[in-house]
């Protein structure tokens, strides 16, 4: 059973661009979740999507967007790119939300750099 | 509101020595608490959880955790550290129906031989 995918692996942008990240979750899983993961502010929670529909959203500017498609297979957008946005994204994929019943996989992550 | 705490961003430790990496919670509501790990350039593996049930988890890799609500702790310890076990190690809490984390700031684990 392949794991949470998710693509690009590495981005590098210029201050001013947009980024579209893409992740794929397990296979039978709905509920997926991002989180920013940077040195000086951790590991942060951006969005929450189960079955089309953003459930929970983290305290990040409207740049930065998101959206589950039928096939539960989610983006996330940050527009108007800023050094700070510089960080590892990752993507966590669960079958149903509430993982004090279920169990949440990560991907690896795509490492973005705004220079 | 949920946050967490790890004291300690750094943990250094001989190879067979006890690891304790320490964890302090505070939630207006029931909390479900995790320890995750992550390796270099790979993502987070959940290593235990706490959903209220058992106050002692014992998870993957023989690590276990207590959770004690008079002291609101949920500590991570493993009797005999070993070197695949360097690391940087994430406490996160929750509550019920979400798929929300909120991460305390990591705490980097080094095994000295």
């Amino acid at each position: 059973k392949a794991g949470v995918t998710q693509t690009p692996r590495y981005l590098i942008k210029t201050r001013g661009q947009q980024v579209t990240l893409s992740c794929s979750p397990i296979s039978g899983h709905r509920s997926v979740s991002w989180y920013q993961q940077t040195p000086g502010q951790g590991l942060q929670f951006l969005f929450e999507y189960f079955s089309e529909t953003q459930r929970n959203k983290g305290n990040f500017p409207g740049r930065f967007s998101g959206r589950q498609f039928s096939n539960s297979r989610s983006e996330m957008n940050v527009s108007t790119l800023e050094l700070g946005d510089s960080a590892l994204y990752l993507c966590a994929s669960s079958r149903e939300p509430g993982i004090e019943n279920e169990k949440l996989f990560f991907g690896s992550g795509t490492q973005l750099s705004v220079l | 509101a949920q946050s967490v705490t790890q004291l300690g961003s750094h943990v250094s430790v001989s190879e067979g020595a006890l690891v304790l990496l320490r964890c302090n919670y505070s939630s207006s509501v029931p909390p479900y608490l995790f320890w995750y790990v992550q390796y270099p350039n790979q993502g987070l593996q959940l290593l235990l959880k706490y959903t209220s049930a058992a106050t002692l988890v014992k998870g993957i890799n023989g690590f276990e955790a207590e959770f004690k609500k008079s002291e609101t702790s949920f500590h991570l310890t493993k009797p005999s550290a070993h070197m695949s076990d360097a690391a940087e190690y994430f406490c996160a809490v929750t509550f019920r129906g979400t798929d929300k984390l909120i991460f305390g700031t990591g705490t980097r684990l080094q095994v000295f031989p």
